[in-house]
């Protein structure tokens, strides 16, 4: 069975630095396309980033770019998001999902304030 | 970057009768590989999103065959046949043939 479970989401004072993590199960993370995507309160999903499966290529929105850096580790079967110089904007609930979103984890939460 | 745009943002539907959501892109959606990458999500409230239709109009496993999907270069429609109440909640349309990928503001199913 598939499974995806984020965590790593807090509360983080505007400059700060937070990593976020996706445990998976009933597949290889790195061999799969994998995002992450977010939905602050009461607002439309986003995209964030994007890495591929077959070639480790990257991509992410251009307003997290230079800032965020998406990643995965086969030992560990797990995604992975950093994310640095957070700013207010950047608080959402954020879900990692394999490919264009066959599957979603339940996604974990990240609030950015002083 | 391609703007995606839903109609109606909100739907009341009466159980039992049909409901179309259309999504319509700033660019046609045909990838380099002749596919075209829109796909079309249901979010209940306090869930993740479940994936509905990909390619336009392929429908996933365990999707009740009432939800079918249509469309092509940058008109797409959502069509879900007969309305039944666990289908309330809110649609995505999402292009990932162009990147950033792009999400529709989403469309608000509720029973009248």
């Amino acid at each position: 069975e598939v499974q995806l479970v984020e965590s790593g989401g807090g509360l983080v004072q505007p400059g700060g630095s937070l990593r976020l993590s996706c445990a998976v199960s009933g597949f290889t993370v790195t061999k799969y396309d994998m995002i992450w995507v977010r939905q602050a309160p009461g607002k439309r999903l986003e995209w964030v980033c994007f890495i591929s499966g077959s070639s480790g290529a990257t991509y992410c929105v251009d307003s997290v770019k230079g800032r965020f850096i998406i990643s995965a580790d086969t030992a560990k079967n797990s995604l992975y998001l950093q994310m640095n110089s957070l700013r207010d904007k950047d608080s959402a609930l954020y879900y990692c999902a394999r490919g264009a979103g066959t599957n979603w984890g339940q996604g974990t939460l990240v609030t950015v304030s002083s | 970057d391609v703007a995606m745009t839903q109609s109606p943002l909100s739907l009341p539907v009466t159980l039992g009768q049909p409901a179309s959501i259309s999504c319509r892109s700033s660019q046609r959606l045909v990838y380099s590989d002749g596919n075209t990458y829109l796909t079309w999500f249901h979010q209940r409230p306090g869930q993740s999103p479940r994936r509905l239709i990909y390619q336009v109009s392929n429908r996933d496993s365990g999707v009740p065959d009432r939800f079918s999907g249509s469309g092509s270069g940058t008109d797409f429609t959502l069509k879900i046949s007969r309305v039944e109440a666990e289908d309330v909640g809110v649609y995505y349309c999402i292009q990932h043939s162009l990147w950033p990928w792009t999400f529709g503001q989403g469309t608000k199913v509720e029973i009248k």
